[in-house]
Parts: C-alpha cells; structure tokens; sequence
C-alpha cells in the first residue's frame, strides 16, 4: 500500500524554535490531517485540511493544504517541550473512500 | 466518557503461538480498523470493519484475521502464519462514512519471542 513521504524523519531543536515539516506524495490527495503520536500511545488529531490552499491553525500549529493537493505542511511556532513526539500526517486520494494512507513520521524532540 | 480500550498493553508470545489482541468502543461507531507500526514507519492497515459481521482486508492482511460480531468490539488475531509479528498494534474507530471523527485506542506491543 501507498505511504506519504514525510520530511524531515527527525528533528531535535531547542525549546523556543519554530518547527517546519511537510509530507508529499505523487498522486493528488482530497483530504490531508496531521496526528501526534506521544510515546507508547496511539495518534491524536491536531489538524483537518478539506480544501486545496486550506490554512487552518490550531493554537501554535499551523497546517497548509498545498495548492497543488499533492502536499501539506505544518509549522509549530515556539516549541515547548510537550511538543516531543512523532507527527504523522494522513489523508485521503477520494471524497469516496475513508481509508487513511499516512506518512512515514517525523520524530520531534526539544531540548531545554 | 467514551473512547476506545485496547487489551492488554503489552503481550508477549512465543512464536509460532496464535495472539488475540482486544479492541473495545463505546463511542457508538460505526466503522473500526486495525493498524500495524513499525519504528520508522507510517501506520499500515491491516482490515478494516464498516458495519456488523462485515469486514475488509487492508494492505497487510496476511497472516492476521479478524471479526465483528458486536458493533462496539473488533478482535484481532496474529496468526502463526504472521512471520513478523512483533509490532506496535493500533486500533481505530470512527462514526461513519467520511473520515470526520477517527479515533485511535493507546495501541498494544506485541513481541514474539
């Protein structure tokens, strides 16, 4: 099956930075939503994205829908050290199914 | 409070034994799924269920098997027949059609040894 492209695997910052990361993929996506996963634990949504050029944010995240709808990006400003964890974008490639394919992961941490 | 519940936490087989995993919901949703993690990778779906005594194969069906005789419980089966079955095992639910309200339970380790 069909994984996203995630960018960058991992990142280790220092408390206080803004955060980029994005998640590609070759074929046209309809929907795009980004999920955190704290350790030993399952996936939280943060974000939903239903429109191309969608700008949504959700306290200090910021998620785009790419124009082109073959990619999305999330921006976490002022890290804060309960921001560790795996970000996992996950969409979808038809208005017709509700089978999530999602990225490979990028892995967060933040040093004091 | 609703939610999903994922049984046990951590479990560990020898190999060649079959391992049911537990997924309950109370949430009232109509569709649930079963996902497979490997570190560095995105979740990978293993089968999936839209309705009652109805279910789906994923992506990695193989070696797994699953049914549905409850609305609000979905068990999952590692097979033998699994040949890497040592994995973080997720579950998930949602109301249903459209992907508005997935869920995800804490998930269950699984090695096997």
């Amino acid at each position: 099956g069909q994984q996203l492209n995630q960018s960058p695997q991992s990142m280790f910052i220092q408390e206080g930075e803004d955060v980029s990361m994005n998640c590609t993929s070759s074929s046209i996506f309809n929907t795009w939503l980004w999920y955190k996963q704290d350790p030993g634990e399952g996936p939280v949504l943060l974000i939903a994205l239903y429109k191309a050029g969608e700008l949504t944010s959700n306290g200090r995240l910021t998620a785009q829908f790419g124009i082109t709808r073959k990619d999305s990006f999330l921006n976490i400003s002022a890290s804060i050290p309960s921001d560790v964890g795996i970000y996992f974008c996950a969409g979808t490639r038809s208005y017709n199914t509700d089978k999530l394919i999602f990225g490979t992961g990028t892995r967060l941490q933040v040093f004091p | 409070d609703g939610g999903i519940t994922q049984s046990p936490k951590y479990l560990f087989r020898k190999e060649g034994q079959n391992v049911t995993l537990s997924c309950e919901q109370n949430l009232n949703h109509d569709a649930m799924y079963w996902y497979r993690q490997d570190p560095g990778q995105g979740l990978r779906l293993i089968y999936y269920s839209q309705i009652v005594n109805d279910f789906q194969k994923g992506d990695i069906a193989e070696g797994y098997s699953v049914s549905r005789e409850k609305k609000e419980s979905f068990p999952l089966t590692v097979t033998s027949a699994q040949k890497n079955p040592t994995a973080f095992y997720l579950c998930a639910s949602k109301p249903g059609t459209g992907i508005y309200g997935y869920t995800f339970g804490s998930g269950t380790r699984l090695t096997v040894v």
